[in-house]
Formats: C-alpha cells, sequence, structure tokens
C-alpha cells in the first residue's frame, strides 16, 4: 500500500538556525498537506500543495512539492522557539478520499 | 470556527470491555476519520467515512469498527479491548480535498 516517510525523525537546533524536513511517497500524489502539532496539542493544517513544482511560502515557512508529486519538503528560515513541535505531511493519491500521513518530524528548538 | 468535539479527553479501560469513541464535528464535512498515533509511528488511517453510512477501512483496522448513522457524529469501537489498543485517537474532519481539522484526542489506556 501507499507509504509515506519523513526524515529526520527528529531535529535539535539552535535558534536562529534553519530547519528542513523531507516527506517522500512511495506513490504520486494528487496533492499534499502539512500539519504542526505542538506538544500535548492536535495537528494543525498549515498548508496544501496541488501543482508539480509548486513552491509556496508563509512568512519564515517555504513549502515545496516535487515535480514527479512524491516528495515535497518544509523549509523554516531562522527558527524560534514558537516553532517547537512536530511537523507531519500528508498526501492523498487520486481516486481516494483518504490522506496518509507520515512518521513525522519532532523538532526542538534551543534557546 | 470548525468544532471537532471528542466525547473523552482520557479513558481506561479493562482488556475485554467494548469502547465507544464519540466524535461530533458542526461544520457539515462530508468526511471523517480515525487515527491512532503512537511514538515513532506517526498518524495512522483506521477508518474513514465519506457519508453516512459510508465507511472504509484505513491501514490498521483489525480490532476496530466505526458508525456513521448522522452526517455529524463518527464513532470508533474497540470491539473487545486489549492492551496494545492503548494510544492516542484522533477524529478529524474535512470537506472533500480540503485541509481537515482535528478534535483534542482521546488518550486511551487499557489495562
Amino acid at each position: 500500500g501507499q507509504q509515506v516517510m519523513q526524515i529526520p525523525q527528529y531535529q535539535h537546533v539552535q535558534e536562529g538556525e534553519d530547519f528542513t524536513t523531507y516527506c517522500n511517497s512511495s506513490t504520486t500524489l494528487s496533492n499534499i498537506q502539512w500539519y504542526k502539532q505542538r506538544p500535548g496539542g492536535h495537528p494543525v493544517f498549515l498548508i496544501q500543495l496541488v501543482k508539480s513544482g509548486e513552491v509556496k511560502k508563509q512568512k519564515r515557512l517555504t513549502f515545496q512539492f516535487g515535480e514527479a508529486k512524491k516528495n515535497s519538503s518544509l523549509h523554516i528560515t531562522a527558527t524560534q522557539t514558537t516553532d517547537v513541535g512536530t511537523y507531519f505531511c500528508a498526501g492523498r493519491t487520486s481516486g481516494t478520499y483518504k490522506y496518509i500521513f507520515g512518521t513525522g518530524t519532532r523538532l526542538k528548538v534551543l534557546a | 470556527d470548525v468544532k471537532v468535539t471528542q466525547s473523552s479527553r482520557y479513558l481506561v479501560k479493562r482488556t475485554g470491555e467494548k469502547v465507544f469513541l464519540e466524535c461530533v464535528q458542526d461544520m457539515d464535512h462530508e468526511n471523517m476519520f480515525w487515527y491512532r498515533q503512537d511514538p515513532g509511528l506517526g498518524l495512522r488511517l483506521i477508518y474513514f467515512s465519506y457519508d453516512v453510512k459510508m465507511k472504509e477501512k484505513g491501514d490498521i483496522p483489525e480490532g476496530y469498527s466505526v458508525s456513521r448513522e448522522k452526517k455529524e457524529r463518527f464513532s470508533l469501537i474497540l470491539e473487545s479491548a486489549s492492551t496494545n489498543q492503548t494510544s492516542m485517537y484522533l477524529c478529524a474532519s474535512s470537506p472533500t480535498e480540503l485541509e481537515a481539522f482535528f478534535g483534542q484526542g482521546t488518550r486511551l489506556t487499557v489495562v
């Protein structure tokens, strides 16, 4: 079945450093979503990417969708302590309603 | 604001008990989902529903069943709870192909 892997599983960075998490799917995706889960909280939607090669920015966050629509990345520039949490990607293949979540990347930011 | 409400934040049940986890959404969304979240495994889809009385198995349906008699309510049933079903259970709802809104989660412990 469809699998979505994320790397790294954990990342500790100093405040101000950059951070990137990568998401890889075993199958071509129709679209991909990114979520953030703060410690003790529930996942909250960040963004959705649909087009091949698409790049979207939200302030210090940059999201990319690969040309083959099988991988995606989230890059945070100059991390802050408020960026702490687990970041998940979730991919959907065409013809289905369901999203398969990646394993998540847990980010810790050291002040 | 969209609200997805899970009936309990914490539950402790005995092995062999039948357990009901309830989820209600107030935005008339077609799709509803049940995930379980375990450390290092991300969110794994148990079941989802794309309409009233319609359901599809996710990746780990064994030991679970679901019920969707009304559009706003999606119930997860553990027919005979086992210790390996101790986990965080997350319910989500979404309009088709758009972002998912998650409930606060139910931390279930089976003893």
